[in-house]
């Protein structure tokens, strides 16, 4: 079973700085099978990236995710009021079960 | 507009048992695998279970193997998560989500709003 382990588990930044979120495998993943979500309290979760680097439907360009191997990073440029949420990585594919890391919450400094 | 309904979710004794239901509309529900994903007060996020598009593979956590079964009607466009057995571990916001492809090993684009299940004497 693949555990992920996400830091910073709280980062405190202002509007329009850059946000760089960490993920981290227990072994090597193939990085068709790494995916990013975003949740707002109160709200289900939205996905935000698939196959590691790929923004899915409306996602704006200030976010992408990078990573290979055990090391997966998602960032966020140029902050925006809205973007201030909780971040959850997750893999997919292989076998189940399916996990995701603890989340990062991105909190407004 | 695509959309998933939870429903079924309340108030259940340990040891009980209580049945999930989530209807899907706005898209052609039989082509994709779904999933059980759940969210315990106040922590993160658990994948709970997975069913293909077809039901002929079904998986699931840890924490409920043996104690839940997925299951899905695609005539009537549901997705169901019989829960036997239950205990307070299991209280949580049940949400459905909809798998990319039709196997259930792909990432979820599409949730709902959840239910909340409540295991409690």
């Amino acid at each position: 079973e693949f555990v992920l382990t996400q830091s910073p588990a709280t980062l405190s930044l202002s509007p329009g700085a850059r946000a760089t979120l960490s993920c981290r495998a227990s072994r090597s993943l193939d990085s068709t099978y790494l995916a990013w979500y975003q949740q707002k309290p109160g709200q289900a979760p939205r996905l935000l990236i698939y196959r590691t680097s790929y923004r899915a439907s409306g996602i704006p360009d200030r976010f992408s995710g990078s990573g290979s191997g055990t090391d997966f990073t998602l960032t966020i440029s140029g902050l925006e009021p809205a973007d201030f949420a909780v971040y959850y990585c997750h893999q997919y594919g292989d076998s189940p079960p399916y996990t995701f890391g603890q989340g990062t919450k991105l909190e407004i400094k | 507009e695509m959309q998933l309904v939870e429903s079924g979710g309340g108030l259940v004794q340990p040891g009980r048992s209580l049945r999930l239901s989530c209807e899907a509309s706005g898209f052609t529900f039989d082509d994709y695998g779904m999933h059980w994903v759940r969210q315990a007060p106040g922590k993160g996020l658990e994948w709970v279970s997975g069913i293909n598009w077809s039901s002929t593979s079904r998986g699931y956590a840890n924490s409920v193997r043996g104690r839940f079964t997925i299951s899905r009607d695609n005539a009537q466009k549901s997705l169901y998560l019989q829960m036997n057995r239950v205990t307070t571990e299991d209280t949580a916001l049940y949400y459905c989500t909809k798998d990319f492809g039709s196997s259930a090993d792909w990432y979820f684009d599409l949730w709902g709003r959840g239910t909340l299940v409540l295991v409690s004497s």
